[in-house]
């Protein structure tokens, strides 16, 4: 299996940061790599795909890079509505698998 | 308004079995793959089982190969899961997911979960 190793395990920001997190995969996962937003108690929400594709709706603060191995998440002027759990998954190889997860919390 | 309603969680014993149902609405069920994914407490997203959209290729982790089988009914835009032979390892919540057209094995729209408890 494609083990995805998300960094860092969480961060302390502001509103209005750039912060950034990236996932590094085992092997390489071409483009084929997804993110997730999740806040307590609640379902996942998907917000990109492909690596940098934005999901209808997600706001344009976040952007998406990478392939290969590297793949990062930004998040651009956070606002206080971001403060959540970040997952990256490959599904460039069964069985899709996802990072340990990047919590951002308020500074 | 698309929705996922998982339901069927609960407590069950060590070697004990549940069926979880998750029936949607606000898209055409038939034409979509399904997954289900699970999440123990406090920790990360784990890929249970995903299902084609006609029902007939069913795919599993080797944590769950054998024990478990994922079905649909798309007479009635319903997604099961029947879990049998349960150890504790298998607590956790679980999510319903509907899978990204075209793209493979990328969930784009998540039921709210149902919490399994393996316990004696």
């Amino acid at each position: 299996d494609i083990q995805m190793t998300q960094s860092p395990s969480s961060l302390s920001a502001s509103v209005g940061d750039r912060v950034t997190i990236t996932c590094r995969a085992s092997q390489d996962s071409d483009r084929w790599v997804g993110w997730y937003q999740q806040k307590p108690g609640k379902a996942p929400k998907s917000l990109m795909y492909g690596a940098s594709s934005l999901e209808t709706g997600v706001p344009s603060r976040f952007s998406g890079s990478g392939s290969g191995t590297d793949f990062s998440l930004t998040i651009s002027n956070l606002q206080p509505e971001d403060f959540a759990t970040y997952y990256c998954q490959q599904y460039h190889c069964f069985p899709p698998t996802f990072g340990g997860g990047t919590k951002v919390e308020f500074k | 308004e698309m929705q996922l309603l998982e339901s069927g969680g609960g407590l069950a014993q060590p070697g004990g079995s549940l069926r979880l149902s998750c029936e949607v609405s606000g898209f055409t069920f038939s034409a979509h793959a399904m997954g289900w994914v699970r999440q123990a407490p406090g920790k990360g997203l784990d890929f249970v089982s995903v299902i084609s959209s006609s029902g007939d290729i069913p795919h599993y982790a080797d944590s769950v190969r054998g024990r478990f089988t994922i079905s649909r009914d798309n007479s009635r835009d319903t997604l099961f899961l029947q879990m049998s032979s349960l150890r504790a390892e298998d607590t956790a919540i679980y999510y319903c997911a509907k899978k990204k057209e075209a793209v493979p094995d990328y969930f784009d729209f998540w039921g709210q979960g149902t919490l399994v408890i393996v316990s004696s």
